[in-house]
């Protein structure tokens, strides 16, 4: 099966700093990975996608990164807000319907 | 376009009673999932439906049955619901294959088994 995880639990960071969410999977098939935010109290939202043909791919205000080579993803926030304190989940998959998430990041975000 | 509903909203049941989890997407999804999320736990996937008239064990089915009623509607249902079961759950649909992965999700249902 996939696994995916995360190395750190929780981030703590300042307001205007820019942030970086780590993610690292096992199943070198996984082609797809998808980053989702939660608030407390809400289901999970989408915030980015990226193929495994890409290494690269920017939205407004994050950016993920996919290194293949050692199989980790990352997702960066740039000026980080308060109102981006949520738990943070990556995913991936492996061409089927189905994703496997890790079990998540908080990012805590002072003023 | 309320996206994904869920119903209810929180639950409080006693060891071994029953009860169905409703969930409808209005987005003509071909593919809908439940899944459980305990504290500082990411999200399982306990059943899956690909598509109408299909539906697949995830990594934790056991202790739930599903049904896929329609395109638009997946219930979830504890036959006789055991303390373990106490968790958040979530339906999510997604297009897939049709357009990627991605999976929108309702607001959840909060269960508490005592």
């Amino acid at each position: 099966g996939e696994s995916v995880g995360l190395h750190l639990p929780t981030l703590s960071v300042q307001e205007g700093d820019n942030s970086i969410i780590n993610c690292a999977y096992s199943n070198s098939a996984s082609d797809y990975f998808i980053w989702y935010k939660q608030e407390s109290g809400k289901g999970p939202q989408f915030i980015i996608d990226i193929r495994s043909n890409m290494d690269k791919r920017q939205g407004q205000r994050v950016t993920v990164l996919l290194n293949k080579t050692v199989k980790h993803l990352s997702l960066q926030i740039a000026a980080t807000q308060p109102g981006d304190s949520a738990v943070y989940f990556c995913a991936g998959s492996s061409g089927y319907s189905t994703l496997t998430f890790g079990k998540g990041t908080m990012l805590l975000v002072s003023p | 376009n309320a996206g994904v509903t869920q119903t209810p909203k929180f639950q409080v049941l006693k060891t071994g009673q029953s009860m169905t989890l409703q969930c409808a997407q209005d987005m003509n999804h071909n593919s809908m999932y439940w899944y459980r999320q305990d504290p500082g736990m990411g999200l399982r996937l306990i059943y899956y439906s690909a598509s109408e008239g299909t539906t697949d064990k995830g990594e934790v089915p056991n202790g739930y049955n599903v049904s896929r009623l329609n395109k638009r509607e997946f219930s979830l249902r504890l036959e006789s619901a055991a303390p373990s079961q106490t968790s958040v759950y979530f339906c999510a649909s997604s297009d897939f294959p049709r357009i990627t992965h991605e999976q929108y999700f309702g607001p959840g249902t909060r269960l508490t088994v005592t």
